[in-house]
């Protein structure tokens, strides 16, 4: 299995100000097809997790561009440029280049 | 837009089925080259992958479930559904069906107890 582990645990940022989550996998994320299979997703208070970014730096449709993702291998990376309030919640990271695990996640407050 | 929507029985007796479907709307379930998924997320927020579909019918299972899990389709219905027998508290979560990994539906609080 590989391991997600995500630090902080928790976050407090003040609105307008930058924040930054890292994932750390336990094995390489490289697939054998050359892609990497790292996603960021925001759960918000009450809803379904929402995909943020995928193959580690790819924005979904839809995601602010504050938001960018970054790394490889084993060390991840989500930046948010300049936070809103709109973006409280958990932050998860996860991985399906092996069998899918997620992180445990990252709250955010302001 | 894609959508799901889970349904069930939102209270299972332990050692029994616990059995959920996903009706899918905006999108085939058939449909190359997308995965169709069932998460679970315990009550203290950890979440857990249990398996998923192939637009093909093909299945792939958490080692940690696989004995107890299957996952099939009725594309007739554009649904595919989740079994998991032999259930415990430890079962206790909310499940989301989801389209591997971008579409997630609302989720369904299942509750094991007697």
């Amino acid at each position: 299995d590989s391991v997600m582990t995500q630090t902080p645990l928790s976050l407090s940022v003040t609105p307008g100000q930058p924040a930054s989550i890292s994932c750390k996998s336990s094995q390489s994320l490289l697939h054998s097809d050359g892609n990497t299979y790292l996603y960021w997703y925001l759960q918000k208070p009450g809803q379904s997790p929402q995909l943020l970014v995928y193959e580690v730096s790819k924005r979904f449709s839809g995601v602010p561009d504050r938001f960018s993702g970054s790394g490889s291998g084993t060390d991840f990376t989500l930046k948010i440029g300049r936070v809103e309030a709109e973006d409280v919640g958990v932050y998860y990271c996860m991985q399906s280049t092996q069998f899918p695990t997620f992180g445990q996640g990252t709250r955010l407050e302001i | 837009q894609v959508q799901l929507q889970e349904s069930g029985p939102g209270l299972v007796k332990p050692s029994q089925t616990l059995s959920l479907s996903c009706a899918v709307s905006g999108g085939s379930i058939s449909s190359a080259p997308y995965y169709w998924s069932w998460i679970r997320q315990y009550p203290g927020k950890g979440l857990e992958w249990i398996g998923y579909m192939s637009s093909s019918g093909s299945t792939r299972y958490n080692p940690s479930l696989k004995s107890r899990v299957t996952i099939s389709r009725d594309t007739s219905k554009n649904q595919f559904s989740l079994e998991m027998i032999s259930v415990t508290a430890a079962d206790t979560a909310v499940y989301y069906c989801a389209r591997t990994w971008d579409f997630w539906g609302q989720g369904i609080l299942v509750t094991v107890s007697s």
